[in-house]
């Protein structure tokens, strides 16, 4: 069975401070995904990555894929109140054959203005 | 244009009640797949569909179980005999095709299922 250890799993923030947050596994994935989601609302994908090492900006969003495809991690410069959600990242198998998602438990985030 | 939807948006319901619940996909998605989240915890596969068939359902906790989606677009998931347990936010999500690393599943927004 795979599975991803999300880290920390609660985190509340000053509007303005950065933070880094962990995905980790002990198995391979073919690609790694980040959503948001909303409190009522299914998730949103914020980002997929694919290769060993790649890097991927969106706005104040850093993501990062391990070398090995193991783990990934989200930084974001100064966190805004819009940015509170619940992160969770996704990992897909890595033979490709099968499509479905295999879920962390989530992060919690919380900006305060 | 239109994202997945799911209906009905909440449903309660008794011990040992049949429930359906059912998503529309975006139109023209081949791969549709249903989700199961806890509170507190991401969501955990059921079963997904390519076409009309389901290529795996690996992901369904027993046989009280079922989905079905006839005509390859609006799929139904089945429970019998609803327990307390059974009780979470059911999601729905499709993509356009399957098996590729980079794509993208679209989730509808749930149904919450409070089984009493």
């Amino acid at each position: 069975t795979q599975l991803l250890e999300q880290s920390p799993q609660f985190l509340s923030i000053q509007e303005g401070e950065n933070l880094t947050v962990y995905c980790n596994s002990s198995s391979v994935f073919s690609s790694l995904q980040w959503y948001r989601q909303e409190p009522g609302e299914g998730p949103v994908l914020l980002v997929t990555v694919v290769t060993g090492g790649e890097v991927k900006k969106l706005k104040r969003l850093t993501f990062q894929f391990g070398d090995a495809r193991k783990d990934s991690s989200l930084h974001i410069t100064a966190a805004q109140p819009g940015d509170t959600g619940l992160y969770l990242c996704a990992g897909k198998d890595y033979t490709g054959a099968n499509s479905k998602l295999t879920f962390g438990k989530g992060i919690t985030l919380s900006v305060r203005p | 244009g239109a994202g997945v939807s799911q209906t009905p948006s909440n449903k309660v319901t008794e011990k040992g009640k049949y429930v359906e619940l059912r998503c529309d996909p975006i139109s023209g998605h081949t791969a549709l797949y249903w989700y199961r989240q806890s509170l507190g915890q991401g969501p955990e596969f059921l079963i997904y569909f390519q076409g009309t068939g389901a290529a795996d359902d690996s992901g369904l906790p027993n046989d009280r179980f079922f989905a079905v989606r006839p005509e390859g677009s609006v799929s139904t998931l089945k429970i019998q005999r609803t327990e307390r347990g059974d009780s979470a936010v059911y999601l729905c999500a499709s993509s356009l095709t399957s098996g590729y690393p980079q794509e993208t599943q679209y989730f509808g927004p749930g149904t919450r299922l409070l089984v009493l």
